[in-house]
């Protein structure tokens, strides 16, 4: 089975600064990758597909890029309302697919 | 507007059942392959199940094969879970998403809680 390794676990950053979560994959998993949200006692939400296309409708201070093992996840500069935690979940190994452990944002 | 709303969850004890139910509204039901996706304290978010369109592809996770099954009414808009024999470890929220191309998580419900517990 694929594992995704996200990193960090946890961050602390001020509104204005620039974000950056990264996932490892353990193997090549080409662009199936995709980055969600998930706010307190909310459903998680689709941000990025295919490791660098943003889902409609989501701000475009959201990016993400990569390819085969390590992707980036970046926020240009942090809004409140981006408390959350964000997840990678790989789609390569059809059926499986692997979401990473998370990482929780916070405003400092 | 999608919109996807899961009911069904509760506490149950080891060895029981549930049945959880998905409405779906919004969008085409019945072109888009479903998953239940759950997210637990031990194992974070894991998909345990999806149906394609027709129902005519179907896949289990491992670790609730032989236990859950899940189906469709694209007459009724509705997506099913039958959990049986649960087991501690099945503890969480439970999430249905709609799959946006296979293996991407468009859209999600708001979730039920499933407690397995003495």
């Amino acid at each position: 089975d694929i594992q995704m390794t996200q990193s960090p676990s946890s961050l602390s950053a001020s509104v204005g600064d620039r974000v950056t979560i990264t996932c490892q994959a353990s193997q090549d998993i080409n662009d199936y990758l995709n980055w969600y949200q998930q706010k307190p006692g909310k459903a998680p939400k689709l941000l990025i597909y295919d490791a660098s296309n943003l889902e409609t409708g989501v701000p475009s201070r959201f990016s993400g890029s990569g390819s085969g093992t390590h992707f980036t996840f970046t926020i240009s500069s942090l809004q409140p309302e981006d408390v959350a935690t964000y997840f990678c979940q790989e789609y390569d190994s059809l059926p499986l697919c692997t979401f990473g452990q998370g990482t929780k944002l916070e405003i400092k | 507007e999608v919109q996807l709303v899961e009911s069904g969850g509760g506490l149950v004890k080891p060895g029981g059942s549930l049945r959880l139910s998905c409405a779906a509204s919004g969008f085409t039901f019945s072109s888009y392959t479903m998953n239940w996706v759950r997210q637990t304290p031990g194992k974070g978010l894991d998909r345990v199940s999806y149906i394609s369109d027709s129902s005519t592809y179907i896949y289990y996770a491992d670790s609730v094969k032989g236990r859950f099954t899940i189906s469709r009414d694209n007459a009724k808009n509705l997506l099913y879970l039958q959990m049986n024999s649960l087991r501690a470890e099945d503890t969480g929220i439970y999430y249905c998403a709609r799959d946006q191309q296979l293996g991407v998580f468009d859209s999600w419900g708001q979730g039920t809680l499933v407690a397995v517990s003495p």
